[in-house]
């Protein structure tokens, strides 16, 4: 399957502050990531799909102003969590979906701290 | 729309027994379902997939999934438990035509000496 890679790996930020999450693929190019984020012993819910050379697309609930996404080429996609808050305190994960199969490989997340 | 409802939270099993993890979904359409691990603070890793092809699914570690379209489940099963099967595993249906994966809530695997 292919390598994704995400960095940092964890990142601990004072609240009102900005953090950027950055998502790799290192096999093959991808014009579409996802990114996800997992609140403590809950499930991964889906956050915006994140279209390269277009806008990303915000899955309902989700504040587009606050989560900036950037798929800056055909092998990165960035996540801006924006005036960070404690309650944005959680696990973000990204994937890139297979190409010709529904299948999709994640990278190995970010936990994200806002104290 | 698509969903997934995975009926147990929590399963608790001895080494060596068997393991059953269990999994309904609902879809209006032919459904591509997969199960995933994940282990404390690691990345979530692809355990085996059903893609329309066979209904018994063979996949890493020992693992295996029946898709039984009648009673539309997608159980888990593995003959034999190993303390390194303890993890969170996912039912997850795949949205099709947008390549979203819907996630179940997990069920959190326990194994005892």
């Amino acid at each position: 399957g292919a390598v994704v890679s995400q960095h940092p790996s964890w990142v601990i930020c004072k609240s009102g502050t900005s953090v950027k999450i950055e998502c790799r693929s290192l096999d093959f190019q991808a014009t579409t990531m996802f990114w996800y984020r997992q609140f403590p012993k809950q499930s991964l819910m889906l956050m915006a799909t994140s279209n390269e050379g277009s806008k990303a697309t915000y899955e309902q609930g989700v504040e587009k102003d606050k989560f900036l996404i950037n798929h800056a080429s055909l092998t990165l996609s960035t996540l801006t969590v924006t005036s960070a808050h404690p309650e944005d305190s959680s696990f973000y994960i990204c994937s890139v979906p297979s190409a010709g199969t529904y299948e999709q490989y994640f990278g190995p997340g970010t936990r994200l701290t806002v104290t | 729309a698509q969903s997934v409802t995975q009926l147990d939270s929590h399963v608790s099993v001895s080494e060596g027994t068997p393991v059953l993890l269990r999994c309904n979904y609902s879809s209006s359409y032919s459904p591509s379902l997969f199960w995933y691990v994940q282990h404390p603070n690691k990345g979530l890793q692809l355990l085996l997939k059903y893609t329309s092809a066979a209904t018994l699914v063979k996949g890493i570690n020992g693992f295996e999934a029946e898709f039984k379209k009648s009673e539309t489940s997608f159980h888990l099963t593995k003959p034999s438990a190993h303390m390194s099967d303890a993890a969170e595993y996912f039912c997850v249906v795949s949205d099709p035509g947008y390549n979203k994966l819907i996630f179940g809530a997990g069920t959190r695997l326990a194994v005892h000496p």
